[in-house]
């Protein structure tokens, strides 16, 4: 059954660093996107992706973050100076269709930032 | 605002029993509604959707949906251990493509 892959799994970096987290949608999926999930709290959106370029994004994800699809198959999201209240899991997410249609989400990729 | 509200939990229900778990959203136009189990530490896995009022079944999985009463919820018949986790209710926004989600009910399941 095809699935979201993501990497690395865990990443370790020092304030003020850049990260960039990397996704592999599922193949046939037209439409991307990017959560976090701070511990303990609830998943919260970040960024949509389609046709090449941001369809939506919230106001999380301010011009620390970008996102990129660098060739056919990676979506890539950069933070560019990492703060201590980034640690969380980001997970990506894809989908056939936009709106309501069925997100699959990836593994995630747990961010520790010291 | 969008909102999603979950009792946040712990839900305790002995093995064999129907588990059921409740979620309430703000914004009328939500057209779409999914429940997510999520085990800890992992990511969300997508085990039920619905777009329209009333009772869908999947397996031992009941998803209802009350437009009108802005209510959707899950029922999980045959309650196992393995069925212990936190289940999310996820809702879509019906000016974009995200999904609202909602704090999650954490479910307990014991033998």
């Amino acid at each position: 059954e095809p699935e979201v892959t993501q990497t690395p799994s865990h990443q370790v970096t020092q304030m003020g660093q850049e990260v960039i987290l990397r996704c592999v949608p599922i193949s046939n999926h037209l439409y991307f996107y990017w959560y976090r999930q701070i511990l303990g709290q609830k998943v919260e959106f970040l960024v949509s992706f389609y046709n090449n370029e941001i369809s939506e994004k919230s106001e999380i994800f301010d011009d620390q973050f970008s996102v990129e699809r660098p060739d056919g198959s990676n979506f890539t999201l950069k933070i560019r100076s990492t703060k201590l209240e980034d640690s969380a899991m980001y997970f990506c997410a894809s989908s056939e269709e936009a709106g309501g249609d069925q997100k699959y989400f990836g593994p995630g990729t747990r961010l520790t930032v010291t | 605002q969008k909102e999603v509200e979950q009792n946040s939990g712990p839900l305790s229900v002995p093995e064999g029993a129907i588990a059921s778990l409740n979620c309430t959203y703000s914004d009328r136009g939500s057209q779409s509604f999914f429940w997510y189990r999520q085990y800890s530490g992992k990511s969300p896995e997508l085990i039920m959707f619905i777009y329209s009022n009333g009772d869908k079944e999947d397996g031992r999985f009941t998803a209802q949906l009350n437009k009108a009463s802005q209510y959707v919820s899950l029922l999980i018949r045959d309650s196992q251990p393995s069925d212990s986790a936190t289940y999310l209710c996820a809702v879509d926004s019906p000016y974009g493509q995200n999904f609202v989600f909602g704090p999650g009910t954490r479910l307990s399941v014991l033998p």
